[in-house]
Protein backbone atom coordinates (compact mmCIF):
# COMPACT_ATOMS: atom_id res chain seq x y z
CA UNK A 1 0.00 0.00 0.00
CA UNK A 2 0.65 3.80 -0.67
CA UNK A 3 1.57 5.89 1.68
CA UNK A 4 1.14 8.88 -1.00
CA UNK A 5 -2.32 9.15 -1.68
CA UNK A 6 -3.32 11.13 -5.23
CA UNK A 7 -6.69 12.22 -6.03
CA UNK A 8 -9.42 11.55 -7.70
CA UNK A 9 -8.14 8.49 -9.71
CA UNK A 10 -9.57 9.53 -12.76
CA UNK A 11 -10.17 12.61 -14.53
CA UNK A 12 -11.88 13.47 -18.00
CA UNK A 13 -12.34 17.39 -19.02
CA UNK A 14 -12.95 19.41 -21.54
CA UNK A 15 -10.14 22.14 -22.62
CA UNK A 16 -12.45 24.95 -21.15
CA UNK A 17 -12.60 23.23 -17.76
CA UNK A 18 -10.48 24.24 -13.92
CA UNK A 19 -9.82 21.19 -12.34
CA UNK A 20 -6.86 20.38 -9.52
CA UNK A 21 -5.38 17.08 -8.49
CA UNK A 22 -4.38 16.67 -5.21
CA UNK A 23 -1.42 14.57 -3.22
CA UNK A 24 -1.33 13.87 0.20
CA UNK A 25 1.59 12.43 2.43
CA UNK A 26 2.03 11.53 6.55
CA UNK A 27 5.48 10.24 5.74
CA UNK A 28 7.22 13.23 7.53
CA UNK A 29 8.55 14.03 3.76
CA UNK A 30 10.38 17.65 2.87
CA UNK A 31 10.68 17.00 -1.07
CA UNK A 32 7.00 16.70 -3.23
CA UNK A 33 7.13 16.08 -7.08
CA UNK A 34 4.80 15.54 -10.05
CA UNK A 35 5.80 13.62 -12.58
CA UNK A 36 3.54 13.12 -15.77
CA UNK A 37 4.06 9.89 -17.24
CA UNK A 38 2.31 8.33 -21.25
CA UNK A 39 2.03 4.99 -21.47
CA UNK A 40 5.07 2.32 -21.58
CA UNK A 41 7.29 5.26 -20.96
CA UNK A 42 9.68 6.83 -17.63
CA UNK A 43 7.96 9.51 -15.72
CA UNK A 44 8.68 13.17 -16.81
CA UNK A 45 9.73 15.59 -13.94
CA UNK A 46 6.89 18.63 -13.95
CA UNK A 47 7.90 20.53 -10.60
CA UNK A 48 9.85 19.63 -7.45
CA UNK A 49 8.91 21.76 -3.96
CA UNK A 50 11.28 21.52 -1.10
CA UNK A 51 10.24 23.01 2.17
CA UNK A 52 7.10 23.99 0.67
CA UNK A 53 9.11 25.88 -1.95
CA UNK A 54 8.91 25.38 -5.61
CA UNK A 55 12.43 24.42 -6.48
CA UNK A 56 12.47 22.72 -9.82
CA UNK A 57 10.28 23.85 -12.38
CA UNK A 58 11.15 21.95 -16.02
CA UNK A 59 9.97 24.32 -18.27
CA UNK A 60 5.97 23.64 -17.81
CA UNK A 61 3.47 25.23 -19.82
CA UNK A 62 1.66 27.66 -17.15
CA UNK A 63 -1.85 25.88 -18.21
CA UNK A 64 -0.10 23.70 -15.15
CA UNK A 65 -0.02 25.34 -11.77
CA UNK A 66 1.42 23.83 -8.85
CA UNK A 67 0.53 24.74 -5.35
CA UNK A 68 1.95 23.43 -1.95
CA UNK A 69 -0.30 24.51 0.85
CA UNK A 70 1.69 23.21 3.59
CA UNK A 71 4.63 19.98 4.11
CA UNK A 72 1.82 17.38 3.40
CA UNK A 73 -0.13 18.44 0.79
CA UNK A 74 0.63 19.21 -3.07
CA UNK A 75 -1.74 20.14 -5.32
CA UNK A 76 -1.76 20.84 -9.42
CA UNK A 77 -4.18 23.16 -10.85
CA UNK A 78 -5.12 22.32 -14.71
CA UNK A 79 -6.57 24.96 -16.81
CA UNK A 80 -7.06 24.88 -20.19
CA UNK A 81 -5.21 21.73 -21.07
CA UNK A 82 -4.89 20.24 -24.48
CA UNK A 83 -6.07 16.62 -25.61
CA UNK A 84 -1.82 16.13 -25.40
CA UNK A 85 -1.85 16.75 -21.46
CA UNK A 86 -3.93 13.49 -21.10
CA UNK A 87 -1.72 11.22 -19.05
CA UNK A 88 -1.14 9.40 -15.57
CA UNK A 89 -0.18 12.00 -13.07
CA UNK A 90 1.74 10.78 -10.50
CA UNK A 91 2.74 12.55 -7.11
CA UNK A 92 5.98 11.50 -4.95
CA UNK A 93 7.26 12.43 -2.10
CA UNK A 94 11.15 11.92 -0.19
CA UNK A 95 13.26 13.28 1.91
CA UNK A 96 14.98 16.47 1.22
CA UNK A 97 18.17 15.57 -0.02
CA UNK A 98 20.64 18.61 2.62
CA UNK A 99 23.82 17.87 0.90
CA UNK A 100 22.64 13.79 1.60
CA UNK A 101 20.44 12.41 -0.86
CA UNK A 102 19.89 9.16 -0.14
CA UNK A 103 16.45 9.10 -0.18
CA UNK A 104 14.02 6.48 -2.28
CA UNK A 105 10.87 8.53 -4.26
CA UNK A 106 7.63 7.08 -2.38
CA UNK A 107 5.24 7.50 -5.21
CA UNK A 108 1.08 7.54 -5.42
CA UNK A 109 -1.18 5.33 -7.19
CA UNK A 110 -1.50 8.49 -10.09
CA UNK A 111 -4.15 10.35 -11.45
CA UNK A 112 -5.48 9.26 -14.82
CA UNK A 113 -6.33 12.81 -16.71
CA UNK A 114 -8.53 12.39 -20.33
CA UNK A 115 -8.42 15.84 -21.84
CA UNK A 116 -11.11 15.54 -24.61
CA UNK B 1 24.43 15.50 -16.07
CA UNK B 2 23.35 12.12 -15.01
CA UNK B 3 21.77 9.63 -17.27
CA UNK B 4 20.75 5.89 -17.26
CA UNK B 5 20.04 3.64 -19.58
CA UNK B 6 18.27 0.59 -20.17
CA UNK B 7 19.25 -1.25 -23.05
CA UNK B 8 16.60 -3.59 -23.02
CA UNK B 9 13.10 -2.63 -24.19
CA UNK B 10 11.70 -6.03 -23.50
CA UNK B 11 13.43 -9.25 -21.32
CA UNK B 12 11.43 -12.49 -21.36
CA UNK B 13 12.03 -15.26 -19.27
CA UNK B 14 10.28 -18.37 -18.11
CA UNK B 15 9.07 -19.33 -14.64
CA UNK B 16 11.74 -20.22 -12.77
CA UNK B 17 14.36 -19.15 -14.23
CA UNK B 18 16.78 -16.46 -13.11
CA UNK B 19 15.96 -12.97 -14.49
CA UNK B 20 18.13 -10.56 -15.46
CA UNK B 21 17.20 -6.61 -16.03
CA UNK B 22 20.46 -4.25 -17.12
CA UNK B 23 21.40 -0.66 -16.35
CA UNK B 24 23.89 1.65 -16.73
CA UNK B 25 24.23 4.57 -15.59
CA UNK B 26 26.67 7.89 -16.11
CA UNK B 27 27.07 10.25 -13.59
CA UNK B 28 29.30 13.02 -11.90
CA UNK B 29 30.37 12.15 -8.72
CA UNK B 30 29.33 8.96 -6.23
CA UNK B 31 25.92 7.50 -7.79
CA UNK B 32 22.76 7.09 -6.14
CA UNK B 33 21.26 4.37 -7.49
CA UNK B 34 17.35 2.89 -7.54
CA UNK B 35 14.89 0.37 -8.98
CA UNK B 36 11.26 0.62 -9.64
CA UNK B 37 8.56 -1.23 -10.45
CA UNK B 38 4.95 -0.45 -11.91
CA UNK B 39 2.23 -3.01 -12.61
CA UNK B 40 -0.37 -1.29 -15.28
CA UNK B 41 -2.33 1.57 -14.46
CA UNK B 42 -0.59 1.93 -10.82
CA UNK B 43 2.36 3.99 -9.47
CA UNK B 44 6.01 3.20 -9.28
CA UNK B 45 7.06 1.02 -6.24
CA UNK B 46 10.26 1.06 -4.82
CA UNK B 47 12.43 -2.26 -4.79
CA UNK B 48 15.72 -1.25 -3.64
CA UNK B 49 18.39 0.90 -4.05
CA UNK B 50 22.46 1.34 -3.78
CA UNK B 51 23.96 4.41 -2.00
CA UNK B 52 27.30 3.09 -0.59
CA UNK B 53 28.70 -0.27 1.04
CA UNK B 54 28.61 -3.91 -0.59
CA UNK B 55 28.15 -3.87 -4.33
CA UNK B 56 25.51 -6.73 -3.74
CA UNK B 57 22.04 -4.99 -2.98
CA UNK B 58 18.83 -6.87 -1.85
CA UNK B 59 15.30 -5.38 -1.66
CA UNK B 60 11.61 -6.36 -1.48
CA UNK B 61 10.00 -9.51 -2.92
CA UNK B 62 13.40 -11.08 -3.77
CA UNK B 63 15.31 -8.72 -6.04
CA UNK B 64 18.22 -7.94 -5.69
CA UNK B 65 20.74 -5.81 -7.73
CA UNK B 66 24.65 -5.65 -8.51
CA UNK B 67 26.71 -2.53 -8.36
CA UNK B 68 29.69 -2.41 -10.55
CA UNK B 69 31.37 0.66 -10.78
CA UNK B 70 34.01 0.02 -13.54
CA UNK B 71 31.22 -0.94 -15.74
CA UNK B 72 28.92 1.91 -14.36
CA UNK B 73 26.08 -1.04 -14.11
CA UNK B 74 23.34 -1.32 -11.36
CA UNK B 75 21.71 -4.60 -12.85
CA UNK B 76 18.80 -5.86 -11.34
CA UNK B 77 18.43 -9.90 -10.74
CA UNK B 78 16.20 -12.55 -9.19
CA UNK B 79 16.96 -15.99 -8.97
CA UNK B 80 13.82 -17.73 -9.95
CA UNK B 81 11.62 -15.28 -11.91
CA UNK B 82 7.77 -15.43 -11.00
CA UNK B 83 4.65 -14.96 -13.46
CA UNK B 84 3.75 -12.10 -11.06
CA UNK B 85 7.17 -10.00 -11.76
CA UNK B 86 5.69 -9.23 -14.98
CA UNK B 87 5.97 -5.63 -14.88
CA UNK B 88 7.78 -2.66 -16.18
CA UNK B 89 10.57 -2.03 -14.53
CA UNK B 90 13.08 1.75 -14.01
CA UNK B 91 16.19 1.75 -12.70
CA UNK B 92 17.20 5.75 -11.83
CA UNK B 93 19.76 8.11 -10.75
CA UNK B 94 19.32 10.34 -7.93
CA UNK B 95 21.81 13.97 -8.18
CA UNK B 96 22.81 15.68 -5.01
CA UNK B 97 19.47 17.71 -4.77
CA UNK B 98 16.09 16.94 -5.38
CA UNK B 99 15.93 15.71 -9.07
CA UNK B 100 15.67 11.62 -10.04
CA UNK B 101 16.63 11.04 -13.54
CA UNK B 102 15.14 7.38 -14.47
CA UNK B 103 15.96 5.30 -17.45
CA UNK B 104 13.80 4.37 -20.46
CA UNK B 105 12.03 1.16 -18.92
CA UNK B 106 12.55 -2.72 -19.15
CA UNK B 107 8.90 -4.77 -19.86
CA UNK B 108 9.66 -7.81 -18.09
CA UNK B 109 7.44 -10.71 -19.19
CA UNK B 110 7.68 -14.41 -17.41
CA UNK B 111 6.09 -16.86 -19.45
CA UNK B 112 4.19 -19.80 -17.27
Amino acid sequence: DTEVTQTPKHLVMGMTNKKSLKCEQHMGHRAMYWYKQKAKKPPELMFVYSYEKLSINESVPSRFSPECPNSSLLNLHLHALQPEDSALYLCASSQASQGNPTGELFFGEGSRLTVL
Amino acid sequence: AQSVAQPEDQVNVAEGNPLTVKCTYSVSGNPYLFWYVQYPNRGLQFLLKYITGDNLVKGSYGFEAEFNKSQTSFHLKKPSALVSDSALYFCAVRDYGQNFVFGPGTRLSVLP
